[in-house]
């Protein structure tokens, strides 16, 4: 298997612009998690699926995060505006729902807002 | 919610030497604890879990105890590397297994 895949790699653009994160979780794996890493504040939790639904998004920072998972090949983590706090690593994970619990990490977006 | 607290931030120890990480968690419910290590720009991959049934798990150099009375848990790393620096995260896994949690983060350097 490919492992968890995610896109852009990279990102950079300027204050205000829209942000789309995009991820593909491992096939077969029903939980799909996206974080949020910066120095200042470690690995955060923003938003879980299980089976295509969103769980819970508690970890959202603010309104201008959302996130959808159409079918259980796809995410998106979109940020509208975004702003330069929004600069960090995100990362997508994905679980099977009768797992372990082990989280399957992707290779994660890095984001810069100018 | 859970909430997982990590010390040291940082730890520097010398090749051979062993290294000791350890964590506390908040919500009671949590029975499912991992550790996982992130090397430098890379993403965090599992080295070793515990479940709250089991007190004690070694994997080679790696261990893992667990203390749920106290809501304690420990990685020990013996006969340190060069290449085991990299920054270790503890996390505690609530809700069935679905909610994880990740401590702020060891730094760990092994002087060679």
């Amino acid at each position: 298997d490919a492992g968890v895949i995610q896109s852009p790699r990279h990102e950079v653009t300027e204050m205000g612009q829209e942000v789309t994160l995009r991820c593909k979780p491992i096939s077969g794996h029903n939980s799909l998690f996206w974080y949020r890493q910066t120095m200042m504040r470690g690995l955060e939790l923003l938003i879980y699926f299980n089976n295509n639904v969103p769980i819970d998004d508690s970890g959202m920072p603010e309104d201008r995060f959302s996130a959808k998972m159409p079918n259980a090949s796809f995410s998106t983590l979109k940020i509208q505006p975004s702003e330069p706090r929004d600069s960090a690593v995100y990362f997508c994970a994905s679980s099977p729902l009768q797992g372990t619990g082990e989280l399957f990490f992707g290779e994660g977006s890095r984001l810069t807002v100018l | 919610g859970e909430n997982v607290e990590q010390h040291p931030s940082t730890l520097s120890v010398q090749e051979g030497d062993s290294a000791v990480i350890k964590c506390t968690y908040s919500d009671s419910a949590s029975n499912y604890f991992p550790w996982y290590k992130q090397e430098l720009g890379k993403r965090p991959q599992l080295i070793i879990d515990i479940r709250s049934n089991v007190g004690e798990k070694k994997d080679q150099r790696i261990a893992v105890t667990l203390n749920k009375t106290a809501k304690h848990f420990s990685l020990h790393i013996t006969e340190t590397q060069p290449e085991d620096s990299a920054v270790y995260f503890c996390a505690a896994t609530t809700s069935g297994g679905f909610k994880t949690i990740f401590g702020a983060g060891t730094r760990l350097f092994v002087k060679a």
